[in-house]
């Protein structure tokens, strides 16, 4: 399995952006990088997931880089609404392919 | 459109007593998943669906979970003879395939507590 490394917590001032890291060293080249969030007493929510290139949509960009051993998700304004939970996930060809969570960074965005 | 639908939200059953969870997921998703989060936990996988076969039931945690899909669509988990220790909240997901390219969509969970 390709584990991912996040550290465990954050701050972010509301309005800016929050650029949160992921370590996956260990990537093989068919595996996607998938981040999600998990707001209290909700399930996870669906951000964004990537290969190689960078991806961007109305939530975030992802920004992985050349080697793929890492990634940034950015939020390029950050609100209170976007204090959570957030899971770098490797997604590797398993049977069923089902996401494996970690740890996870807890984002707090602060006024 | 809809998301994943999730019945009850909330769950409160006595020891000993069998329970069922439902799951709707997003309409033409073929594949389904089940997961389970417990207190201050992470997510622990319990079992996968492509259409109406379960071709990986390790992760259920004793042979008293099982968990059935009807029509490529509805999924019921269930759990008997609960344990205190199957308190927590079971989450469902869904996806377009079991492509690695295709996201998993979650629903909000049934929150189960055994008293």
């Amino acid at each position: 399995d390709a584990k991912t490394t996040q550290p465990p917590s954050m701050d972010c001032a509301e309005g800016r952006a929050a650029n949160l890291p992921c370590n996956h060293s260990t990537i093989s080249g068919n595996e996607y990088v998938y981040w999600y969030r998990q707001i209290h007493s909700q399930g996870p929510q669906y951000i964004i997931h990537g290969l190689k290139n960078n991806e961007t949509n109305e939530m975030a960009s992802l920004i992985i880089t050349e080697d793929r051993k890492s990634s940034t998700l950015i939020l390029p304004h950050a609100t209170l609404r976007d204090t959570a939970v957030y899971y770098c996930i490797v997604r590797f060809n398993n049977a069923g392919n089902m996401l494996t969570f970690g740890g996870g960074t807890r984002l707090m965005v602060k006024p | 459109g809809a998301g994943v639908s999730q019945s009850p939200s909330n769950k409160v059953t006595e020891k000993g007593k069998d329970v069922e969870l439902r799951c709707d997921p997003i309409s033409g998703h073929t594949a389904l998943y089940w997961y389970r989060q417990s207190l201050g936990q992470g997510l622990e996988f319990l079992i996968y669906f492509q259409g109406n076969s379960a071709p990986d039931k390790s992760g259920l945690p004793s042979d008293r979970f099982s968990a059935e899909r009807t029509g490529g669509s509805v999924s019921t988990l269930t759990i008997q003879r609960t344990q205190q220790e199957d308190s927590a909240v079971y989450l469902c997901a869904s996806s377009l395939g079991s492509s690695y390219n295709s996201p998993l969509h979650f629903g909000n969970g049934t929150r189960l507590t055994v008293t």
